[in-house]
């Protein structure tokens, strides 16, 4: 089986830009939940989605949306960037549609800074 | 209040010591997990238990459902278990809510 991997590592965007984060699943999973964790706090759900709809979403704004290819792969985008976005982003597969029954497979995640 | 709470939130042991990691949830859940995130960010997920006790080398995992408390055990701590050990439970959306974590040290 290959891994939950993650693009870019590290990235630095100005306020107000637009970025994209990639996450390719682990084989084998329909299901990806992207987290966002701040410095010193455990990450917070932002959406999950399951055989590429959403399935789920946490208090994030319409801003942060996403994607979930035929492939299971998936995408995170976030519009008009703000200088509290600045975050570790990371994406976490599994099977089946309710991750909690399931255990979860995290990528290694993407550091963003916005200046 | 946080709907997951662990303490400590900070952790500093000898090599040798027995280290013990609690969580409190509030919500009703169906399993929780016990995840250790190292310095860069990548999580492995321990454990995931919905009753009783779950045992992986040196690290057991124990959980009661009536008095909504799981505890993460370290047996014969090592440095390379310096950590932070974060617990979480699944939400109503199906996704995981997550405590702030426990930073583990363990000094040789």
């Amino acid at each position: 089986e290959t891994g939950v991997t993650q693009s870019p590592t590290h990235l630095i965007k100005t306020r107000g830009q637009q970025v994209t984060l990639r996450c390719s699943s682990q084989s084998g999973h329909n299901t990806v939940s992207w987290y966002q964790q701040a410095l010193g706090q455990g990450p917070q759900f932002i959406f999950q989605y399951y055989r590429e709809e959403e399935n789920g979403r946490g208090n994030f704004p319409p801003r942060f949306s996403g994607l979930q290819f035929p492939n299971y792969s998936s995408e995170l985008n976030v519009n008009a960037l703000e200088l509290d976005d600045s975050a570790l982003y990371l994406c976490a597969s599994s099977r089946g549609g309710d991750r909690s029954l399931y255990e979860q497979y995290f990528g290694p995640g993407t550091r963003l800074t916005v200046t | 209040k946080n709907e997951v709470e662990q303490s400590p939130q900070n952790l500093t042991a000898q090599e040798g010591e027995f280290i013990t990691i609690n969580c409190s949830y509030s919500v009703g859940i169906s399993a929780l997990h016990w995840l250790q995130q190292h310095p860069g960010g990548g999580i492995v997920s321990l454990f995931m238990l919905s009753s009783g006790k779950k045992k992986h080398g040196r690290l057991i995992a124990t959980i009661n459902i009536q008095e909504k408390h799981s505890s993460l055990h370290i047996t014969a701590s090592h440095p390379r278990d310096s950590a932070v050990y974060i617990c979480a439970v699944g939400g109503s959306q199906g996704n995981l809510i997550f405590g702030k974590g426990t930073k583990l040290s363990v000094k040789p």
